[in-house]
C-alpha cells in the first residue's frame, strides 16, 4: 500500500517552454501532496503545500505565477513549471499524505533538464 | 519555523559495525520524528519514525531514540551491510504539523 506514482520520470525541454509533472496516489486518497525541489547531493526544500479543492501554500522564496500547482482530486496533484530556464533544472519530487497524522509518501521524482 | 541540523553529513563504516546519526530541532513542538533513506536518484523511503510519546523504536537493525527535553533524536543502524549505503534524512513537522523541514542529509557509505 501507499504508494505514489509521478509521470514523466524525465524530461528535457527548451528554455521557455513549460513543463507538467503529475503526482498521483495509487491505492489511497491523499487529502495532502507536497511538492519538493532536490539539487544534487542536497536535502528536499519544499516548494509548496497542495490541499484538496484549495489553493496551494508557497514555501518563501518560491515563484507561485511560475509553478503552478492544482489539486484537483484526492488522487491527484499537478506541478507545472511555467518559462522554465536552465536553473529549474532539478530533481522534482511530490509527496502525499492522508491526514496529518500519517506518513508522506514520496513519488519516484522527475528528473527536469533544461536547455 | 522548524529548524532541523543533521550530523555528520558523510560517515563510513565498515561492514559489520554501527552507525549512528543525529539531528536536532528547534520547536519543542514537534511530535513526529521519521527518517528517510535516498539512494542514488530514486526517491525517499521511510525506514523508521517515532512519536513524542515513546522515547525508543527498534526494527530490526534499525532504531531511533529521541530525547524531547535536548530535542534530539537520533537513527541507529546496528551490524551494517552495503545495501546500507544510501543518503539518510531525518525530518521534524514543528508546531502546526502541517509539513516536513528535513535535515541536510547523511551520506553513509559502508565498506565491505
Amino acid at each position: 500500500g501507499a504508494v505514489v506514482s509521478q509521470h514523466p520520470s524525465w524530461v528535457i525541454c527548451k528554455s521557455g517552454t513549460s513543463v507538467k509533472i503529475e503526482c498521483r496516489s495509487l491505492d489511497f486518497q491523499a487529502t495532502t501532496m507536497f511538492w519538493y525541489r532536490q539539487f544534487p547531493k542536497q536535502s528536499l526544500m519544499l516548494m509548496a503545500t497542495s490541499n484538496e479543492g484549495s489553493k496551494a501554500t508557497y514555501e518563501q522564496g518560491v515563484e507561485k505565477d511560475k509553478f503552478l500547482i492544482n489539486h484537483a482530486s484526492l488522487t491527484l496533484s499537478t506541478l507545472t513549471v511555467t518559462s522554465a530556464h536552465p536553473e529549474d533544472s532539478s530533481f522534482y519530487i511530490c509527496s502525499a499524505r492522508v491526514d496529518r497524522r500519517d506518513t508522506q509518501y514520496f513519488g519516484p521524482g522527475t528528473r527536469l533538464t533544461v536547455l | 519555523g522548524e529548524n532541523v541540523e543533521q550530523h555528520p553529513s558523510t560517515l563510513s563504516v565498515q561492514e559489520g559495525d554501527s552507525a549512528v546519526i543525529k539531528c536536532t530541532y528547534s520547536d519543542s513542538a514537534s511530535n513526529y520524528f521519521p527518517w528517510y533513506k535516498q539512494e542514488l536518484g530514486k526517491r525517499p523511503q521511510l525506514i523508521i519514525d517515532i512519536r513524542s510519546n515513546v522515547g525508543e523504536k527498534k526494527d530490526q537493525r534499525i532504531a531511533v531514540t529521541l530525547n524531547k527535553t535536548a530535542k534530539h533524536f537520533s537513527l541507529h543502524i546496528t551490524e551494517t551491510q552495503p545495501e546500507d549505503s544510501a543518503v539518510y534524512f531525518c525530518a521534524a513537522p514543528g508546531a502546526a504539523g502541517n509539513k516536513l523541514t528535513f535535515g541536510g542529509g547523511t551520506r553513509v557509505l559502508v565498506k565491505p
